[in-house]
């Protein structure tokens, strides 16, 4: 397995349900970020993560909340979400420091809130 | 007022027509400009880095450009496998730690 890897890569949820995003990326990055991509509008930065500490919130609302256990492995978990909610959301990676050099990203989870 | 603004939304060529795509942006201190490719349901591919007015790369059929407060993506001879949606982003000081700023895109359909 090589680059970055998100799953699930389509997830329908209700408003009361409680889920999860994962992202794992094997390219031995230390910096790792969630965007939201809505039609119309530019990707969103949402949560940045630097060696594992979260080093910006982007005034995301508190239904999302990020989790970084380790370098390789990002999630969001997500409740009570809203259907303006629904978006494509997208894991990057790349060196800190070194973002100059470009992200990697995943190929994004498609969300759907009903 | 956005800090990155592509143009055109959408573009539609015939294979062979050569154009550019524009990037301007409104930010200071600017550490790096990207140009990303973006495929239907997939995320975004890293294309290009560029780091200061003058500097120039190429790839294959893609050529970008910087200036001070803006970039081109040249795209010559196209064929229909350049479809794609292009994005710029902008990382610059005071942006936030190595998060990128996108614009919202470029819809490129090339037909055969």
């Amino acid at each position: 397995e090589t680059g970055v890897t998100q799953t699930p890569r389509h997830l329908v949820m209700g408003m009361t349900n409680k889920k999860s995003l994962k992202c794992e990326q094997h390219l031995g990055h230390n910096a790792m970020y969630w965007y939201k991509q809505s039609a119309k509008k530019p990707l969103e930065l949402m949560f940045v993560y630097n060696f594992k500490e979260q080093t910006e919130n982007n005034s995301v609302p508190s239904r999302f909340s990020p989790e970084c256990p380790n370098s390789s492995h990002l999630f969001l978990h997500l409740h009570t979400l809203q259907p303006e909610d629904s978006a494509l959301y997208l894991c990057a990676s790349s060196q800190v420091g070194q973002a100059n050099y470009g992200y990697t990203f995943g190929s994004g989870t498609r969300l759907t809130v009903v | 007022e956005d800090q990155v603004t592509q143009s055109p939304e959408a573009l539609r060529l015939q294979e062979g027509e050569s154009s550019s795509l524009n990037c301007s942006y409104t930010v200071s201190g600017l550490r790096g400009l990207f140009w990303y490719r973006q495929d239907p349901g997939k995320g975004p591919e890293f294309l290009f880095t560029l780091y200061s007015a003058g500097e120039e790369k190429e790839k294959e059929r893609l050529k970008a450009t910087l200036t001070k407060k803006e970039s081109f993506l040249h795209i010559t001879a196209p064929k229909p496998e350049d479809s794609a949606t292009y994005l710029c982003a902008v990382l610059y000081s005071g942006g936030g730690a190595d998060g990128l700023t996108f614009g919202k895109g470029t819809h490129l359909i090339i037909q055969p």
